[in-house]
């Protein structure tokens, strides 16, 4: 099956800093990549979805200029969390989707932990 | 507002036996239902997709699809205690890539 890359896996950092998570395709290319945070013992949520080439579309309550997300070729998206704080601490994953109707494919994940 | 809802279980079945997982979705208007599984502090891995009403079968395991009743079904014949982990029903609506709308996941528990 195709595979999505994730890096890095873990992250622990100071308040105040940013982060960046990077999500690459690696044998098919991704028209869409969507990022999903999941907190301990929910649900994955949808933050937002990133189109190569054309602005993200943020999920409501996402706070675009906290959550940064860069599409810029058809098999990396950047996801990268600004002034980190406590409360981002969570699990986030990425996932890649080669066209309409295709199989969604996931990242590995990275968990985040903001000190 | 899409709802995708499960039993959060956990729902503890004895090795050999048959899980049953289930799921119930909002929007009628849904298109395509997957199973994923997810161990803890992993990312979820696809198991079972099922687009028309009715039984599809892999291997072990068996998608049911209700779209008259909006419900969607998992069973795993012959558990092993490997198939133990939290498994997640997500529903895609279509009309663009919209991402998939998942359920907070039933915690399953097989039993040696």
């Amino acid at each position: 099956g195709a595979v999505v890359s994730q890096h890095p896996s873990r992250v622990i950092c100071k308040s105040g800093t940013s982060v960046k998570i990077e999500c690459r395709s690696l044998d098919f290319q991704a028209t869409t990549m969507f990022w999903y945070r999941q907190f301990p013992k929910q649900s994955l949520m949808l933050m937002a979805t990133s189109n190569e080439g054309s602005k993200a579309t943020y999920e409501q309550g996402v706070e675009k200029d906290k959550f940064l997300i860069n599409h810029a070729s058809l098999t990396l998206s950047t996801l990268t969390v600004t002034s980190a704080h406590p409360e981002d601490s969570s699990f986030y994953i990425c996932s890649a989707q080669g066209g309409r109707n295709e199989k969604l494919f996931f990242g590995s994940g990275t968990q985040l932990s903001v000190l | 507002q899409k709802e995708v809802e499960q039993n959060s279980g956990p729902l503890s079945v004895p090795e050999g036996a048959i899980a049953s997982l289930n799921c119930t979705y909002s929007d009628r208007g849904s298109q395509s239902f997957f199973w994923y599984r997810q161990y803890s502090g992993k990312s979820p891995e696809l198991i079972m997709f099922i687009y028309s009403n009715g039984d599809k079968e892999d291997g072990r395991f068996t998608a049911q699809l209700n779209k008259a009743s909006q419900y969607v079904s998992l069973l795993i014949r012959d558990s092993q205690p490997s198939d133990s982990a939290t498994y997640l029903c997500a529903v895609y609506s279509g009309g663009g890539a919209d991402g998939l709308t998942f359920g907070k996941g039933t915690h399953l528990i097989i039993q040696p």
